[in-house]
């Protein structure tokens, strides 16, 4: 079983949809967790961090839930833009990353 | 400022040569993290430095792969007598070296094995 798991998609939404990831870790000892969005043939991008107390940035939500060790992600008013692969990664010390799930949105 | 730099951008040489891929984390950043990436798959972890030391090199695939880094910073991947399932997208990221800093990832380092 791999550390952290992700639903692989693909997720197919129309513009202006919300969608939502969800990714599980198994390492209770985990203290800090992001999610990071990678375009195609890039690099990953830090698209926010997590916070304990749920955290919101314009269109992005982040939540965390230590009891089941999940964190998720929400996007609202999804633009053609948002069409990428998000990787979650939680560190126990050093960083491990989901395989990520890949969101494509349609006009 | 200056993000993490990865050299070469591209490489492509033949099964059974040996190659060097070079990282520059970001000044001041003591943690540096070698990952391999297959094409349309996830983040496969190689290596992780804090200064100059390894003390996690657990996901090295084989003997062939080693990794240094000098003077906390310029980091070097090699891998031996490359083979074709070798080829992939090498990335390298650094970060402060705390639990929850964040990683800032270079744009990587294809390398493709013929």
């Amino acid at each position: 079983r791999k550390e952290v798991e992700q639903d692989p998609g693909p997720f197919n939404v129309p513009e202006g949809a919300t969608v939502a990831f969800n990714c599980t870790y198994s390492n209770s000892a985990s203290q800090s967790f992001f999610w990071y969005r990678q375009d195609c043939r890039k690099e990953p991008k830090l698209l926010m961090s997590v916070y304990s107390s749920g955290n919101e940035d314009g269109r992005f939500t982040a939540q965390l839930n230590r009891a089941s060790q999940y964190i998720s992600l929400l996007i609202r008013d999804s633009k053609l833009s948002d069409s990428a692969t998000y990787l979650c990664a939680a560190n126990a010390g050093k960083s491990t990353f989901g395989d990520g799930t890949t969101l494509t949105v349609k006009p | 400022g200056a993000g993490v730099s990865q050299s070469p951008s591209n490489k492509v040489t033949e099964k059974g040569k040996d190659v060097e891929l070079r990282c520059d984390p970001i000044s001041g950043h003591t943690a540096l993290y070698w990952y391999r990436q297959s094409l349309g798959q996830g983040l496969e972890f190689l290596i992780y430095f804090q200064g100059n030391s390894a003390p996690d090199k657990s996901g090295l695939p084989s003997d062939r792969f080693s990794a240094e880094r000098t003077g906390g910073s310029v980091s070097t991947l090699t891998i031996q007598r490359t083979q074709q399932e070798d080829s992939a997208v090498y990335l390298c990221a650094s970060s402060q070296g705390r639990p929850t800093d964040t990683q800032y990832f270079g744009p990587g380092t294809r390398l493709t094995v013929l």
